[in-house]
């Protein structure tokens, strides 16, 4: 069955500090993945998105991700966090051709001054 | 601007009261979507549609209906809400071309089932 996992419910850093956010997926075929963000009270904002080719990618807001396909993962990184990174993020995988997205539990982002 | 609004906001009923949230994207998108948002479970889909007249069951279907009569509406129906409906739900439309998509979300209403 398709699946998402974010193993971190919580995470707090210093400002200025480097982020991590892990996610594991579980999906038959290559999947199409992504990490959207939630600040407080707000919709979703897509920050990023890998569906083929550099497993590298780049987004909004000074974020990247890298997909692994040996570890069936796709983690969320920034150098330097900031204040208002602080929100909520999703790890999410799509399924091709139906508009349908699975979505992680989420991650917390709490960020120290 | 490109977007998609769903009404209402906010909106607080009781058991057993029919309500309908609106959805409306303004993209000609083809894939419109609905999810519930619960605290520990993330976002889960309830309905989609690929295009006008074809609607199918997401995760968490039970209690809920969907309509697709036009590209630009996909309205939430709860026929007989009741309290465990309580949620966050959010609307999306994506659109597809060579294998890119891009998904955009309304802004969310919170429902509140006395």
């Amino acid at each position: 069955a398709q699946s998402v996992t974010q193993p971190d419910i919580h995470i707090t850093v210093s400002e200025g500090a480097s982020l991590e956010l892990r996610c594991n997926y579980s999906y038959g075929a290559t999947p199409y993945l992504f990490w959207y963000v939630q600040s407080p009270g707000q919709g979703l904002q897509l920050l990023l998105k890998y569906f083929s080719g550099d497993t590298l990618v780049q987004g909004i807001k000074g974020f990247e991700a890298e997909f692994k396909r040996s570890q069936s993962s796709f983690n969320l990184r920034k150098p330097s966090v900031h204040w208002s990174d602080a929100a909520e993020y999703f790890c999410a995988v799509g399924a091709r051709n139906t508009g349908k997205l699975i979505f992680g539990q989420g991650t917390t982002l709490q960020v120290k001054p | 601007e490109a977007q998609v609004t769903q009404n209402p906001r906010y909106l607080i009923t009781v058991t057993g009261k029919k309500l309908t949230v609106t959805c409306s994207q303004n993209m000609n998108h083809e894939y419109m979507s609905w999810y519930r948002q619960d605290p520990g479970l993330g976002l889960r889909q309830i309905y989609y549609s690929m295009n006008v007249e074809v609607t199918d069951k997401g995760d968490v279907p039970e209690g809920y209906k969907v309509s697709r009569k036009e590209k630009r509406n996909f309205p939430l129906i709860l026929e007989s809400p009741s309290p465990n409906q309580t949620s966050l739900y959010f609307c999306a439309s994506s659109y597809w071309d060579r294998g890119k998509e891009t998904q955009y979300f309304g802004p969310g209403t919170r429902l509140l089932v006395l």
